[in-house]
């Protein structure tokens, strides 16, 4: 069974330019989700969808961070325009129902911000 | 207060050591779920186990083992005989209902053990 599936894998911008990244669930997941990991710490949920709604996105940034699920499948999270402290490592994960179920995550997509 | 707090940042051993990464949690819930992963050098994060909060039953798996205690709200995680290969970033994460209620549930992570086993 195929993973979680993103890309790109590695981006470099400068700041106040716009990116946006992509994620393939596995197949048959409802839950997807979008994480931000800094450099040391944990992940921290930016937002949540079931199916292509969204479920949770209070940690969404949301002047400059959007995302979508349209068709209920792949998911695009932008950001624009970029600051330096989005550098970061953007996880998507997925999961077969949303309550408390097993999250499988990506490869996650590094970004740098100059 | 830290939802999930992993008070060894770094752990060094030797290969053949054990080694035991501690994990406190803090939840009102009384339906939650406790997992581990581990994040190796290449960045993905690799799902190791999954335990809900009315099964205290302790769990082996090869030389993995988890023991978890309602009592102490910890879910400590040993590695029994190290390996190089286990060298990584190991996360304690918790799963609870969210705020708005319902069934959705949210992960918060702790902020990992970096754990570093020498040839």
């Amino acid at each position: 069974e195929a993973g979680v599936a993103q890309s790109p894998r590695y981006k470099i911008i400068e700041k106040r330019q716009s990116v946006a990244f992509w994620c393939n669930p596995i197949s048959g997941h409802a839950t997807l989700y979008w994480y931000q990991q800094i450099l040391g710490q944990g992940p921290k949920l930016l937002i949540q969808f079931q199916n292509n709604g969204v479920v949770d996105d209070s940690q969404l940034p949301k002047d400059r961070f959007s995302a979508e699920r349209l068709k209920g499948v792949d998911s695009t999270l932008k950001i624009q325009p970029a600051k330096l402290e989005d550098s970061a490592v953007y996880l998507c994960a997925s999961s077969l129902r949303p309550g408390g179920e097993t999250q499988y995550f990506g490869p996650g997509t590094r970004l740098l911000v100059l | 207060a830290q939802k999930v707090t992993q008070a060894q940042t770094e752990i060094s051993v030797v290969e053949k050591e054990d080694v035991t990464l501690d994990c406190v949690y803090e939840t009102r819930d009384t339906t939650y779920y406790l997992f581990w992963y581990k994040q190796p050098p290449s960045g993905e994060l690799v799902f190791l186990i999954r335990r809900n909060s009315f099964d205290e039953q302790n769990e082996i798996s090869g030389r993995y083992s988890w023991n978890f205690q309602k009592s102490t709200s910890s879910f400590n995680f040993t590695i029994t005989a190290s390996q190089v290969v286990d060298s990584a970033v190991y996360f304690c994460a918790l799963s609870e209902v969210m705020s708005s209620g319902g069934s959705n549930y949210k992960l918060t992570f702790g902020k990992g053990t970096l754990l570093t086993v020498n040839p």
